[in-house]
C-alpha cells in the first residue's frame, strides 16, 4: 500500500540552528502534502498545506518565515525549522494524499525535534 | 468553524473488555469521518472511515457508524487486546475545505493484561 516516509525520525539541535525534515511519498504522487505539529498528549495541529510547485498555505498563527516549506517535486516536501528555539521542540508529522478523488491521507511516522 | 470533540482519556481497560470512544462533530455540509490510531512513537494510521450518513466503517474488529442525526461517529470494539493500547483520533474532512483533516483531541487507551 501507499507509504509516506519521513526523515529523520529524531533530531536534536542547538538553539539558533536550522533543521530540515523530509517527507516523501514512496509509491504515489502527491500534489498536496500537509504538515502537522503535535504537542505532548495533545491533538495534531495543522501547520500548513504544501502544494507542489507553488507556495505553501499556512494556517493562522503559524510563522511562514520560521517554518519554511518547499514542495519541489510530486514526491517530496520539506519543512525547515529556522533558528530553532526550545519552544519549537515538538513532534512533527507529515501526511500526503494520492492525486485521485476520495483518496485517504497517509501519514509519516513523525519527527521528534528537541532543541537544546 | 468545523470541529471534532471526543471523550478525554485515558481510558484504562482489561483485556477482552468492550471499548467505546465517543466522537461528535460540528460541520456544515457533508464531511467524511475517520478514526486514526497512533501507536507510541509513531505517526497516524487510518483505522476506518465512513463517507456518508449511515455508513459503517470497520477494521481490525473496530467499528464506527456515521450518524448524521446525532452528528456522531463513536468507535467500538467488542474485545480489546493489549496491542490495542494507543491514542485514537476522530477526524473529519471536507472537500470544500481543501480536504484538510480536522482532528479531535485524541483519546489514549491503555489495555492491561
Amino acid at each position: 500500500g501507499a507509504v509516506v516516509s519521513q526523515h529523520p525520525s529524531r533530531v536534536i539541535c542547538k538553539s539558533g540552528t536550522s533543521v530540515k525534515i523530509e517527507c516523501r511519498s514512496l509509491d504515489f504522487q502527491a500534489t498536496t502534502m500537509f504538515w502537522y505539529r503535535q504537542f505532548p498528549k495533545q491533538s495534531l495541529m495543522l501547520m500548513a498545506t504544501s502544494n507542489e510547485g507553488s507556495k505553501a498555505t499556512y494556517e493562522q498563527g503559524v510563522e511562514k518565515d520560521k517554518f519554511l516549506i518547499n514542495h519541489a517535486s510530486l514526491t517530496l516536501s520539506t519543512l525547515t525549522v529556522t533558528s530553532a528555539h526550545p519552544e519549537d521542540s515538538s513532534f512533527y508529522i507529515c501526511s500526503a494524499r494520492e492525486d485521485r478523488a476520495d483518496s485517504p491521507l497517509h501519514f509519516g511516522n513523525g519527527t521528534r525535534l528537541t532543541v537544546t | 468553524g468545523d470541529s471534532v470533540t471526543q471523550m478525554e482519556g485515558p481510558v484504562t481497560l482489561s483485556e477482552e473488555a468492550f471499548l467505546t470512544i465517543n466522537c461528535t462533530y460540528t460541520a456544515t455540509g457533508y464531511p467524511s469521518l475517520f478514526w486514526y490510531v497512533q501507536y507510541p512513537g509513531e505517526g497516524l494510521q487510518l483505522l476506518l472511515k465512513a463517507t456518508k450518513a449511515d455508513d459503517k466503517g470497520s477494521n481490525k474488529g473496530f467499528e464506527a457508524t456515521y450518524r448524521k442525526e446525532t452528528t456522531s461517529f463513536h468507535l467500538e470494539k467488542g474485545s480489546v487486546q493489549v496491542s490495542d493500547s494507543a491514542v485514537y483520533f476522530c477526524a473529519l474532512r471536507k472537500r470544500a475545505a481543501g480536504n484538510k483533516l480536522t482532528f479531535g483531541g485524541g483519546t489514549r487507551v491503555l489495555v492491561k493484561p
